[in-house]
């Protein structure tokens, strides 16, 4: 089975742009979790997906957005990029059943996101 | 609020030597605590998982300890091996989204040959 998918792997960015981020979910699964993670804060969870709709939703400013698709593949949305958000993008899939064994996160490789 | 809170930072640990690292909580609806393990330019990867009505689980040269009236659980590496070295991850997650884990904030393991 192929693992999660994240593309691109790296990107840089200006201050003001906007960017977007897609993830492959593993084959099967229907929950798609995002996640910033960098050297000050370490992980933190920035929203959920689940059958297309949002369904948790984390601490983070409205300028951070994303989507399902039907095919349960995802993408997350930065605008008005700030030097703060410099970090790596994670995506991990489950099956979203609702259970801790059956929801084991399975994480993409990440992409790079620099803001200069 | 941080609520898992992770140590130590960075661990060195000779070859064949036990790495410990411990995680505190403070939700009591957390009932699913996870640990990662990173390493460079990869995502994390699942090591192993407890439940609360359990207080150790183990598998292979890895073990957590689980203690639910401290609201705290540590990994256990025995025999850590160079190819252990990497940052690892506690989190802990809930009924109300186990997609949804909160993570501390690593410890970075290196065991010297």
């Amino acid at each position: 089975k192929a693992g999660v998918t994240q593309t691109p792997r790296y990107l840089i960015k200006t201050r003001g742009q906007q960017v977007t981020l897609s993830c492959s979910p593993i084959s099967g699964h229907r929950s798609v979790s995002w996640y910033q993670q960098t050297p000050g804060q370490g992980l933190q969870f920035l929203f959920e997906y689940f059958s297309e709709t949002q369904r948790n939703k984390g601490n983070f400013p409205g300028r951070f957005s994303g989507r399902q698709f039907s095919n349960s593949r995802s993408e997350m949305n930065v605008s008005t990029l700030e030097l703060g958000d410099s970090a790596l993008y994670l995506c991990a899939s489950s099956s979203g059943a609702g259970g801790p064994s059956t929801d084991t996160q399975y994480f993409g490789p990440g992409t790079r996101l620099t803001v200069l | 609020q941080q609520q898992v809170k992770q140590s130590p930072q960075s661990l060195i640990v000779q070859k064949g030597g036990i790495s410990i690292i411990n995680c505190a909580y403070e939700n009591t609806a957390f009932d699913y605590f996870p640990w990662y393990q990173q390493f460079p330019g990869k995502g994390p990867a699942l090591l192993i998982a407890i439940r609360p009505d359990v207080s150790e689980k183990k598998e292979g040269r890895f073990t957590i300890s689980f203690n639910k009236s401290a609201k705290q659980f540590s990994l256990h590496i025995m025999d850590s091996q160079p190819g252990d070295s990497a940052t690892y991850f506690c989190a802990a997650g809930s009924g109300s989204g186990y997609s949804t884990l909160t993570f501390g904030k690593g410890t970075m393991l290196l065991v010297s040959p």
